[in-house]
């Protein structure tokens, strides 16, 4: 069966160094790939998406790569900040026009 | 910018009432998406929506029904609400097909069956 999967356990790190969150993926072969953050109380909000030809793509502190050898994708934030505490969501496509998401890793950044 | 707006956004229910929560976007997008949300489970898709008067299941539809009848509205409904149905409702809309474009999210619909 497709699954993804994020840690589940909270990653917790200082201000300034660099988050890396990973999602892990098995019986998909997806074209593409997307990051989502979500904030307590609130809907998950698009950060970028990777096509399966891109190796990286940055988007100002943000990084994602994807290795459709490994079957993984990992989301770095560079000099991170406590704004950016929240849970990050990755998401494949399941169908035509479906996205199936994993369960999301929260991150604390701590001052 | 209103983007996605979902109502109501707070809802208790007794079991065996029905109801309907709607989603509403000004994006003139074709896709439309109910999701629901629980702990340790992530975001599960339960109907979507590829264009006006259309409407599909996804992952776990059992209990609710959809209709798409104009395109910048998205309703699902709960025809006899179980405890099983507390969740929190996201709807998300997408210019196009989710997995090549991103979705926007409303804010949610917190529904508690007691």
């Amino acid at each position: 069966s497709q699954k993804i999967e994020q840690n589940s356990e909270a990653l917790n790190i200082q201000e300034g160094k660099t988050a890396t969150l990973t999602c892990n993926y098995t019986n998909y072969s997806p074209a593409y790939l997307q990051w989502y953050r979500q904030d307590p109380g609130r809907g998950p909000v698009f950060l970028l998406l990777i096509r399966e030809n891109e190796k990286e793509k940055r988007k100002e502190r943000l990084k994602v790569t994807f290795d459709t050898t490994l079957k993984q994708s990992l989301f770095h934030i560079t000099a991170s900040q406590p704004a950016d505490s929240a849970t990050y969501l990755c998401a494949l496509r399941s169908g035509y026009s479906t996205l199936t998401f994993g369960k999301g890793t929260m991150l604390l950044v701590s001052p | 910018n209103a983007g996605v707006t979902q109502t109501p956004k707070f809802r208790v229910l007794k079991t065996g009432q029905s109801m309907t929560l709607l989603c509403a976007q000004d994006m003139n997008h074709e896709y439309m998406y109910w999701y629901r949300q629980d702990p340790g489970m992530g975001l599960r898709l339960i109907h979507y929506s590829v264009g006006e008067g259309t409407t599909a299941k996804g992952e776990v539809p059992d209990g609710y029904n959809v209709s798409r009848l104009k395109k910048q509205n998205f309703l699902l409904g709960l025809e006899s609400a179980a405890p099983s149905q507390t969740s929190v409702y996201f709807c998300a809309s997408a210019k196009t097909r989710a997995n090549t474009g991103e979705l926007f999210f409303g804010e949610g619909s917190r529904l508690t069956v007691l």
